[in-house]
């Protein structure tokens, strides 16, 4: 079973508004609405961002929203900050209690 | 508070198998799954498999069937992870992260991770 697939990189200025992408299959993103999103700094441990597709725990910032469309889900981070910079990873449930996480993406506030 | 302390660092050479234990505080354990998941240097996050510590169910990914096994001690709230046939493409930290028995996928609390050397 692959990651799901997501872009090694994306950058954006502080203000600015940027989309990271997760793209998997019909058996797992597209089957159900339990996507999660997480942020990871060096050495840390990941912290959950998005719960199922588009939910926000308590305490994560408004700026941060999720969605999905297709096989496709998206973290959107808006008003970027420089403490936003880190990896984001996409986590989606494929059935059969097996969990698959995306490869990962570097943010970069420049 | 919620709490997963994980156990120190471990050197193994190829071939054996390392335990790594997780250690719940704060919850009750049986209220929610615990997942491992591991991070090899430098690359993303890997999900290893589910335990139920309601009744010991578990479920592996395949890359790890017939190589891992995850139990539950609920007098001690902990959590155990053992790997066997260590390689050295298996050097990685290790996390321990629960979701609720809800349904949900959300991993909300996580250990600090244990890492994992694997050197002859």
């Amino acid at each position: 079973q692959s990651a799901l697939t997501q872009p090694a990189s994306v950058s954006g200025s502080p203000g600015q508004s940027i989309t990271i992408s997760c793209t998997g299959t019909s058996s797992d993103v597209g089957s159900y609405n339990l996507v999660s999103w997480y942020q990871q700094y060096p050495d840390k441990a990941p912290k959950l961002m998005i719960s199922e597709v588009s939910k926000r725990p308590s305490g994560v910032s408004d700026r941060f929203s999720g969605s999905k469309s297709g096989n496709t889900a998206s973290l959107t981070i808006s008003g970027l900050q420089a403490e936003d910079e880190g990896d984001y990873y996409c986590c989606s449930y494929a059935g059969s209690s097996t969990v698959i996480f995306g490869g990962g993406t570097k943010l970069t506030v420049l | 508070q919620v709490q997963l302390v994980q156990s120190g660092a471990e050197v193994k050479k190829p071939g054996a198998s390392v335990k790594v234990s997780c250690k719940a505080s704060g919850y009750t354990l049986t209220t929610h799954y615990m997942h491992w998941v591991r991070q090899a240097p430098g690359q993303g996050l890997e999900w290893m498999g589910i335990t139920n510590p309601n009744d010991g169910g578990t479920a592996y990914a395949q890359k790890f069937q017939g190589r891992v096994t995850m139990t539950s001690d609920t007098s001690t709230s902990t959590v155990y992870m053992e790997l066997s046939s260590l390689r050295s493409e298996d050097t990685a930290m290790y996390y321990c992260a629960r979701t609720p028995l809800a349904g949900n996928l959300n991993f909300d609390f996580w250990g600090q991770g244990t890492l994992v050397t694997v050197s002859s």
